[in-house]
């Protein structure tokens, strides 16, 4: 599969663990996006890197979030002290660099239920 | 940041019949205009997108027309099928670095009836 895959596809946790979740981009993608989606809404910017620098952090990402791209490759998003207010389909998207405008090619998402 | 706001929220439309879904933004530099399905449990995927030099685009059944000056662009689907039932997003933006995130709008549940 040479798509974005996301994993684990489905965590239920309880209120104050830690989650980590893990997000492995199309190969030669530069850019990884992080997108969070509650039911019946669209999917909400978190964050992005550029290879291994993260450009740009969304108001939603309070600071018990934290995501890396340590080699510019895959990413880990962790959220710290979960709330029921977490849960949500997290989503990962990754992009190449180039042209007017790069398409978005979106992971099958990982479902967080905090219980 | 964009502003982006999709109509109508649901649309019912007989098998067969076209549908067309209009989104306008906020941000006039945006020059990127995707359209993204997502079916019940299922990502988002891109299913058609217009660059800001273009003023139509089509593909089979599915076409996306721009408007920059009204800061707006329209998904029309023709001929539509029971699969065409999902959710649409648009998702305008400007390219450039550091530019380069998606808003989503506040989407568009598409229902065809048989």
């Amino acid at each position: 599969d040479t798509g974005v895959s996301q994993d684990p596809r489905h965590k239920i946790t309880k209120r104050g663990q830690n989650v980590t979740f893990r997000c492995d981009p199309i190969s030669e993608h530069n850019r990884l996006y992080w997108y969070r989606q509650t039911l019946g809404q669209g999917p909400e910017f978190l964050t992005y890197f550029q290879n291994e620098a993260q450009l740009e952090k969304s108001r939603l990402l309070s600071d018990r979030f934290s995501a890396e791209r340590p080699k510019g490759s895959f990413s880990t998003l962790e959220i710290q002290r979960t709330e029921q207010g977490d849960s949500a389909m997290y989503l990962c998207a990754s992009s190449l660099v180039g042209g007017q405008g790069t398409e978005a090619f979106f992971g099958q998402g990982t479902r967080l239920t905090v219980v | 940041g964009e502003n982006v706001e999709q109509h109508p929220s649901t649309l019912s439309v007989q098998e067969g019949d076209s549908a067309v879904i209009k989104c306008t933004y906020s941000d006039s530099a945006s020059n990127y205009f995707p359209w993204y399905k997502q079916e019940l449990g299922k990502r988002p995927q891109l299913i058609i997108d217009i660059r800001s030099n273009v003023g139509e685009k089509k593909d089979q059944r599915i076409a996306v027309t721009l408007n920059k000056t009204a800061k707006h662009f329209s998904l029309h689907i023709t001929e539509t099928q029971p699969e065409d039932s999902a959710v649409y997003f648009c998702a305008p933006r400007r390219s450039g670095f550091g530019n380069e995130k998606l808003t989503f709008g506040t989407g568009t549940r598409l229902t065809i009836i048989p």
